[in-house]
């Protein structure tokens, strides 16, 4: 399984990041998938999941401003992180979450993609 | 929230020692940890689950124990791509949450 982040790498303050995570060699419908953010030289963070069944959570510090939305037609999932701020700027990764059943380690990666909030 | 804590911050190894690294979770997460290693410009990679198991394909040099509130990861024999930043995760609450990492680098 590979999973490949997209998206616009600039965003404006008080706009809406938006990202898509493509899943290659497996199919989306099973397991659960998650967003995780790692600030430049900082450590990560969970954003949240979407499990198989359209379920979700995200990170209590998060959870106004987050949607994620599954595609399993295209095998893809997305992120929405609205009202962003500079303290958005990060690195954001999709990862699989390869337990159907609970939210635990994360494997595979995507690459990651560079996200800066600024006007 | 449970928050873990990494010692120390960095780690200067020569390549072929044997290196120990730390984790401590603010409260019993029994052995519902993972590590992972990070190398710079890379997205991180699963080493270790369930605080002892490896990860497929990761190399029998890597070693993880503990249980509880302390964990080590233990690298024997360090070779040159093993010097990144290593990072332990806790799933045994919502949310899942990370430690600052460690980094190892050459001395």
């Amino acid at each position: 399984v590979q999973l490949q982040e997209s998206g616009p790498g600039l965003v404006r303050p008080s706009e809406t990041l938006s990202l898509t995570c493509t899943v290659s060699g497996g199919s989306i419908s099973n397991y659960y998938w998650s967003w995780i953010r790692q600030p430049p030289g900082k450590g990560l963070e969970l954003i949240g999941y979407i499990r198989y069944t359209g379920s979700t959570d995200s990170n209590p510090s998060l959870k106004s401003r987050v949607t994620i939305s599954l595609d399993t037609s295209k095998n893809q999932f997305s992120l929405k992180l609205s009202s962003v701020t500079a303290a958005d700027t990060a690195v954001y990764y999709c990862a699989r979450i390869p337990n159907p059943d609970w939210v635990n380690w994360f494997d595979p990666w995507g690459q990651g993609t560079l996200v800066t909030v600024s006007s | 929230e449970i928050v873990m804590t990494q010692s120390p911050a960095t780690l200067s190894v020569s390549p072929g020692e044997r290196d120990t690294l730390s984790c401590r979770a603010s409260q019993n997460i029994y052995t519902f940890l993972a590590w992972y290693q990070q190398r710079p410009g890379q997205a991180p990679r699963l080493l270790i689950y369930g605080a002892s198991t490896r990860a497929t394909g990761i190399p029998a040099r890597f070693s993880g124990s503990g249980s509880g509130t302390e964990f080590t990861l233990t690298i024997s024999s360090l070779q040159s791509e093993d010097f990144a930043v290593y990072y332990c995760q806790q799933y045994n609450n919502w949310p899942p949450t990370f430690g600052q990492g460690t980094k190892l680098e050459i001395k």
